[in-house]
């Protein structure tokens, strides 16, 4: 079955920088865009980033271009999301998604929660 | 971008009521919509996908509804377990920016 399982969260200072990081098993990681998607403590879900099956195209929300990053290694089913210049309103649990083409995600992992505080 | 606006941002119903939570684009997005129910601590699941496309395994009480700009999903009688809160999603724009709806809390009257 499909297993996605964040990691890397944690506690960072404004202007800092982390990694988190999404391990995907029970399906063909290489053949499926992947998304990032987070959700503030008490609020909505806001979607930030989706990268193309292959790699080589990556789109990210306004809210976070020229800031974060989201890759991937197909070559260890794992995703990723390299966030720099944090900001305590980037505080959050990031949870990875799977794409459904064509169609909204349809699996999501459990979040990993990114806290921006000095 | 395409912004979404959801309503009612909470609602207290019974069990047994029937709900009605609406989802509104602010462009045609033809039926590129779908909705997620999420629980406290939880990932969202999907309920709906393509509009009315009833995922497998949710109970036949979930539907959707609408197309172009106006959305719906409905609940025809609301049982313990669907106290949760909602959202709808957008995937129509292109390159691909992504829009959820602010949300809907779901509570026990």
């Amino acid at each position: 079955h499909v297993q996605l399982v964040e990691s890397g969260g944690g506690v960072v200072q404004p202007g800092g920088s982390l990694r988190v990081s999404c391990a995907a098993s029970g399906f063909t990681f290489s053949a499926y865009g992947m998304h990032w998607v987070r959700q503030a403590p008490g609020k909505g879900l806001e979607w930030v980033a989706f990268i193309r099956y292959h790699g080589g195209e990556e789109h990210h929300a306004d809210s976070v271009k020229g800031r974060f990053i989201i890759s991937r290694d197909n070559s260890k089913n794992t995703l990723y999301l390299q966030m720099n210049s944090l900001r305590p309103d980037d505080t959050a649990v990031y949870f990875c998604a799977k794409d459904d083409p064509g169609k909204i995600f349809d699996y999501w992992g459990q979040g990993t929660l990114v806290i921006v505080s000095s | 971008d395409i912004q979404m606006t959801q309503s009612p941002s909470s609602l207290s119903a019974s069990v047994g009521d029937r709900v009605t939570i609406t989802c509104r684009a602010s462009q045609d997005i033809r039926n590129d919509l779908g909705w997620y129910q999420q629980k406290p601590g939880k990932a969202p699941k999907r309920l709906i996908y393509a509009a009315s496309s009833l995922q497998s395994g949710v109970p036949s009480r979930f539907s959707g509804s609408g197309s172009g700009t106006e959305f719906t999903l409905t609940i025809s009688s609301l049982q313990p377990e669907d106290f949760a809160a909602y959202y709808c999603l957008q995937h129509n724009s292109y390159p691909p920016i992504y829009t959820f709806g602010q949300g809907t809390k779901l509570e026990i009257k």
